[in-house]
């Protein structure tokens, strides 16, 4: 059972562009919700997060979309740069005490020149 | 960077041997948390820590045990390792407090033959 999931397992995008990265998620009970980039032999690096209070946060290139009644989360990447190529994961909890965190499969973003 | 290190980074053992992965943190932060990744599945919670002494299971917790005896140290045991726990171990850490991200080491990959 895939309480997070990331249905697509890699994205091309030419430097400059948008990059859109998706992700859904089946628990009604997560209210916060993370997306961190991984380079190869390193571990995750926290990106940026959103409670379920709001639809929206913002972070330099990096913005992520929460749409509570589809269970939808997204994360928009603007201007895409050549060192946004990694994979991405999403993953959710819910907020307070320790966070298990529920991670999706992960998307391979590559931004090509 | 957050300031966690994992000991070993590499380790190759036999199958029904005991291993004992380490994860050292310099944050002071209360919550510590072991994860496991392997392909197709993103990261997956064994056990994690909210304080000295105080630990429990996460998603994927059979076959491992965990043990925090200073907030610093946090170490997971694989008491007789088998195949299906060759995998990449990352250690989590993250502070006290809602919205408070986890930070992750840079991981231990384990091979059991």
């Amino acid at each position: 059972d895939q309480q997070v999931k990331q249905n697509s397992p890699s994205l091309s995008v030419q430097e400059g562009r948008i990059s859109i990265l998706n992700c859904d998620y089946t628990n009604s009970m997560f209210d916060y919700f993370l997306w961190y980039k991984k380079y190869p032999a390193e571990g995750p690096t926290f990106l940026i997060s959103i409670s379920s209070i709001k639809d929206k946060n913002e972070d330099g290139r990096f913005t992520v979309f929460l749409n509570k009644s589809a269970k939808h989360l997204s994360l928009h990447i603007v201007p895409s740069q050549p060192g946004d190529s990694a994979v991405y994961f999403c993953a959710a909890s819910a907020i307070g005490g320790a966070q298990k965190l529920v991670f999706g499969q992960g998307t391979r973003l590559t931004i090509n020149p | 960077d957050a300031g966690i290190t994992q000991s070993p980074r590499h380790k190759v053992t036999e199958t029904g041997t005991p291993v004992t992965l380490r994860c050292h943190q310099t944050e002071n932060h209360r919550y510590m948390y072991w994860y496991r990744q392997d392909p197709g599945h993103g990261l997956r919670l064994i056990h994690y820590s909210y304080g000295v002494k105080d630990t429990d299971k996460g998603e994927v917790s059979d076959g491992y045990s965990v043990s925090r005896s200073k907030t610093e140290d946090f170490l997971l045991t694989l008491e007789s390792a088998t195949s299906s726990q060759t995998s990449v171990y990352f250690c989590a850490i993250s502070e006290w407090g809602d919205e408070q991200p986890q930070h992750f080491g840079d991981g231990t990959r384990l091979s059991i033959l």
